[in-house]
């Protein structure tokens, strides 16, 4: 079985400082991960994705993410925050199998404090 | 520009009515999903297609249909059977079928049924 949970519906930052977006996911396979961020009334946009290669993913924007077997995590980060960040940012596992195994986390809402 | 559309925008029906959203990509992309987005809830997949005149249900398929006639087209019809049709509803495809293909989304449709 497959899972995926953010484990915060609103983050809130100042400008200039680190947002981290957490990530947790079980899965039964070796998993692809995914960020994806919505701006309102929009579509999804990828972030960055894990494949199983570098547990490092760097992706667009400044926005970074590492994959952590042993913690079962895919936690989002960026160093510096902008007012354009605010956005909705969903966490997605993925399996081989097929594609209805692809599963969204709830969306955690990002702030962006002048 | 490549890309996948959706259209209308916004939508409003009556309560007993069908209507039909329209899905188009020219990305060559085999794969085309459905997706239904409420508010503060995760993505949650209602059709999908892996390849033209075929197409899958996803987990919450209950009163909605699509078509897949075209490679190109992939529209989804919510009929009066859908109990609780009022929501946001998103188009993506996907260049394969595997779990590291990521998607790309249209714009989504905003659809209300009073």
């Amino acid at each position: 079985a497959q899972s995926v949970t953010q484990l915060d519906s609103h983050v809130s930052v100042s400008e200039g400082t680190p947002v981290l977006l957490r990530c947790n996911y079980s899965s039964s396979y070796s998993p692809s991960l995914f960020w994806y961020v919505q701006h309102p009334n929009k579509g999804l946009q990828l972030l960055l994705k894990y494949t199983s290669a570098a547990t490092l993913v760097k992706g667009i924007n400044g926005f970074e993410a590492e994959f952590k077997k042993s913690e079962t995590s895919f936690h989002l980060t960026k160093p510096s925050a902008h007012m354009s960040d605010a956005a909705e940012y969903f966490c997605v596992v993925s399996s081989y199998s097929s594609a209805s195994k692809i599963i969204f986390g709830s969306g955690t809402r990002l702030s962006i404090r002048p | 520009d490549g890309g996948i559309t959706q259209s209308p925008k916004y939508l409003f029906r009556k309560e007993g009515q069908n209507v039909t959203l329209s899905c188009e990509q020219n990305l060559n992309h085999d794969a085309m999903y459905w997706y239904r987005q409420d508010p503060g809830q995760g993505l949650r997949l209602i059709y999908y297609s892996q390849i033209v005149n075929d197409f899958q249900k996803g987990d919450i398929a209950e009163g909605y249909s699509v078509s897949r006639e075209k490679k190109e087209s992939f529209p989804l019809t919510v009929t009066s059977a859908q109990k609780n049709p009022t929501a946001f509803y998103l188009c993506a495809s996907s260049s394969g079928q595997g779990a590291s293909y990521e998607q790309y989304f249209g714009p989504g449709t905003r659809l209300t049924v009073t």
